[in-house]
């Protein structure tokens, strides 16, 4: 059972790159997310999707773009990498918001 | 709007010691609350959670009651091993108060425990 699983695990970029992070769950959860953590900030709400089709904002999304055109997948792209984008990146699934959420593994990305 | 404030860490405890982690919230409605557990290297896990006042949540040893008299949410375990070593976030999901129901963390407590 994969559960959510996350790819790369590690990422350099350099300043203006762009890239995107890939999140895939095996388990029909129609709630996905993307959240940021970074040291003494514990974990920041970029994006989210109540479903394939339906993305929306949340705290910090400047700089991110998503989609969901399937109930597996939800991509995160960093459209002009920056040095404040530095962190690791966690992608969650649920069945519903309120139900118990599951992470991937995470991605540690430093930008240069 | 909707917060979760939990103490600072780092938390450093000797095997078998007790173990409080505290955690007040705000929230407009009636938020489920959680707490979360990260190890080394890996995301976060679910630990325990509770959906209404007075709801007790546990697992693994760890129990946190919901208090909606004092919105807390402390976390706590009677003797804590070296395998407990993580960092623990306490987290509400609540569907008012401009959140829509996404979870909100606080910003977590790093515990390790010496032998």
């Amino acid at each position: 059972n994969a559960g959510v699983t996350q790819t790369p695990k590690f990422q350099v970029l350099k300043t203006g790159q762009s890239m995107t992070l890939q999140c895939a769950q095996d388990m029909n959860h129609e709630y996905m997310s993307w959240y940021r953590q970074d040291p003494g900030m514990g974990l920041r709400l970029i994006h989210y999707s109540v479903g394939a089709g339906i993305t929306d904002q949340g705290e910090v999304p400047n700089g991110y773009n998503v989609s969901r055109s399937t109930t597996e997948d939800f991509p995160l792209r960093l459209l002009s990498a920056a040095p404040s984008q530095t962190s690791v990146y966690f992608c969650a699934s649920s069945r519903t918001p309120n139900t118990e959420a599951f992470f991937g593994q995470g991605t540690r990305l430093t930008v240069v | 709007g909707n917060s979760v404030t939990q103490m600072e860490g780092p938390v450093t405890l000797s095997e078998e010691a007790f173990l409080t982690i505290n955690c007040t919230y705000t929230a407009t409605g009636y938020p489920s609350l959680f707490w979360y557990v990260q190890y080394p290297g890996e995301g976060l896990q679910l630990l325990l959670k509770a959906t209404k006042a007075d709801d007790k949540g546990s697992n693994k040893g760890f129990e946190a009651t919901y208090r909606k008299e004092t919105t807390s949410f402390h976390l706590e375990k009677g003797s804590v091993q070296v395998s407990d070593s993580a960092v623990y976030f306490c987290a509400l999901s609540d569907r008012y108060g401009g959140s829509q129901g996404n979870l909100i963390f606080g910003k977590g407590t790093k515990l390790s425990v010496k032998p």
